[in-house]
């Protein structure tokens, strides 16, 4: 079976404070993908990353950063200097080709409140 | 270029009713998938097409619940006899590819359908 999960429902920090979101996966398949995803009070989920079960390779791209680790099944998210616009809730996803089909498996998400 | 686009953004109907919800997908994207998000939680697997067939639609809740794309383009989720409990917000996400790169799905802003 494959599961995701966000043990944070909620954080909330001050502007300029360094955040991480957790996220913890469970599957059986050697090949997968695992995402993340912000969903602003507006809607509509925005892709931030993709990152493959090969590649464990930490990731940064501005403020956010990625760090993947297979040993412990984590692919954790970290925004440095956090910033108002960054509230929304943090959508930790996976899927493998077990089953051909790319769906998406999502954990139930971590709302980031960001004080000013 | 555009991204993928829902209509109805709003959709109010009583019990019993029949709802049908359309899905444009990005152009050029052959992978197009349905889900549903309930208040409070990550959303959830319906259906998904690879060109014109539905390659899983494990996610469907029942037989009530039917979606189709014909010419490989639009899809459109149909919901008969529609129940309270239907309510939510119906995502669609289409991606280039199920596997590598490219296989990331990117979202629709989602039709919450409300049942009164």
């Amino acid at each position: 079976a494959q599961k995701v999960t966000q043990a944070q429902t909620e954080i909330s920090v001050v502007e300029k404070e360094d955040v991480t979101l957790d996220c913890v996966y469970e599957t059986r398949d050697t090949t997968y993908y695992l995402f993340w995803y912000k969903q602003p009070p507006s809607g509509e989920l925005v892709f931030l990353i993709r990152r493959n079960s090969f590649d464990e390779q930490n990731e940064i791209s501005g403020r956010y950063s990625w760090n993947f680790q297979k040993s412990t099944s984590s692919f954790n998210f970290t925004i440095t200097a956090s910033q108002v616009v960054d509230s929304a809730v943090y959508f930790c996803a996976l899927t493998s080709l077990g089953g051909a089909t790319n769906k998406l498996i999502f954990g139930t998400g971590t709302l980031l409140a960001v004080q000013p | 270029g555009a991204g993928v686009s829902q209509t109805p953004s709003n959709k109010v109907t009583e019990k019993g009713k029949y709802v049908e919800l359309r899905c444009d997908p990005i152009s050029g994207h052959t992978a197009l998938y349905w889900y549903r998000q309930s208040l409070g939680q990550g959303p959830e697997f319906l259906i998904y097409f690879q060109g014109t067939g539905a390659a899983d639609d494990s996610g469907l809740p029942n037989d009530r619940f039917f979606a189709v794309r014909p010419e490989g383009s639009v899809s459109t989720l149909k919901i008969q006899r529609t129940e309270r409990g239907d309510s939510a917000v119906y995502l669609c996400a289409s991606s280039l590819k199920i596997a590598g790169v490219g296989n990331e799905q990117f979202f629709g802003p989602g039709t919450r359908l409300t049942v009164l």
